[in-house]
């Protein structure tokens, strides 16, 4: 069974360029969360979705960032004109429930230059 | 005061000794608790979750709640080097989805 997949793993933009990140849930899941990790800091939540629907967002930026889980294909999460600050991992995390555990991917490495 | 919080450490302990690690939250309405595990440059494990007042055992792991002190804990038992990592606690409401993650206890063991 496999795990929660992210891609890529490691992605570098430069500033004003626009981030793609992908996050497949563990098979069985139809729960997605997105959370951020700055550099020596704890992991922030960002926006809980399910299959075409946004359920939390009350984590998310104001601007700039948006997240999706369409029908068919993977979780995206976007972030247009991206910004040094903006450098950080981005972990997606599935479950079966919304009050099951949480399984984690291997995360995004954002780096704008 | 944050939500969820823990110490930050470092805890260091020898080879073979017991390492507790606390935490505590600030919202009544918190119902599910788990512990993760993050080596350095990696993505969050899960290694327990606990639900009930009480403790709950797994291997060399055991959690403990105690919902009317609002506080969790982790033991480690017979503590190994490759226990040494960053330990996260994270809370959240029944059906609320989101956790909410303290900062992290980082955990050393020393051979």
């Amino acid at each position: 069974n496999a795990g929660v997949m992210q891609n890529p793993r490691h992605l570098v933009r430069r500033r004003g360029q626009e981030a793609r990140l992908r996050c497949s849930p563990m098979k069985g899941h139809s729960h997605v969360y997105w959370y951020r990790q700055l550099p020596e800091e704890g992991l922030k939540f960002m926006v809980y979705l399910q299959k075409e629907n946004i359920i939390d967002e009350s984590g998310m930026p104001k601007e700039r960032f948006s997240a999706e889980f369409p029908k068919e294909g993977p979780s995206i999460l976007r972030i247009q004109q991206v910004v040094r600050g903006d450098s950080a991992a981005y972990f997606c995390a599935s479950s079966q429930h919304p009050d099951s555990e949480q399984y984690f991917g291997p995360g995004t490495r954002l780096t704008v230059t | 005061q944050k939500e969820v919080e823990q110490n930050s450490g470092p805890l260091s302990v020898p080879e073979g000794a017991i390492a507790s690690l606390n935490c505590t939250y600030s919202d009544r309405v918190s119902q599910s608790f788990f512990w993760y595990r993050q080596y350095s440059g990696k993505s969050p494990e899960l290694i327990m979750s606990i639900y009930s007042n009480g403790d709950k055992e797994d291997g060399r792991f055991t959690a403990q709640l105690n919902k009317a002190s609002q506080y969790v804990s982790l033991l480690i038992r017979d503590s190994q080097p490759s226990d040494s990592a960053t330990y996260l606690c994270a809370v959240k409401d029944t059906n609320a989805g989101k956790s909410t993650f303290g900062d992290g206890t980082t955990l050393t063991v020393k051979p």
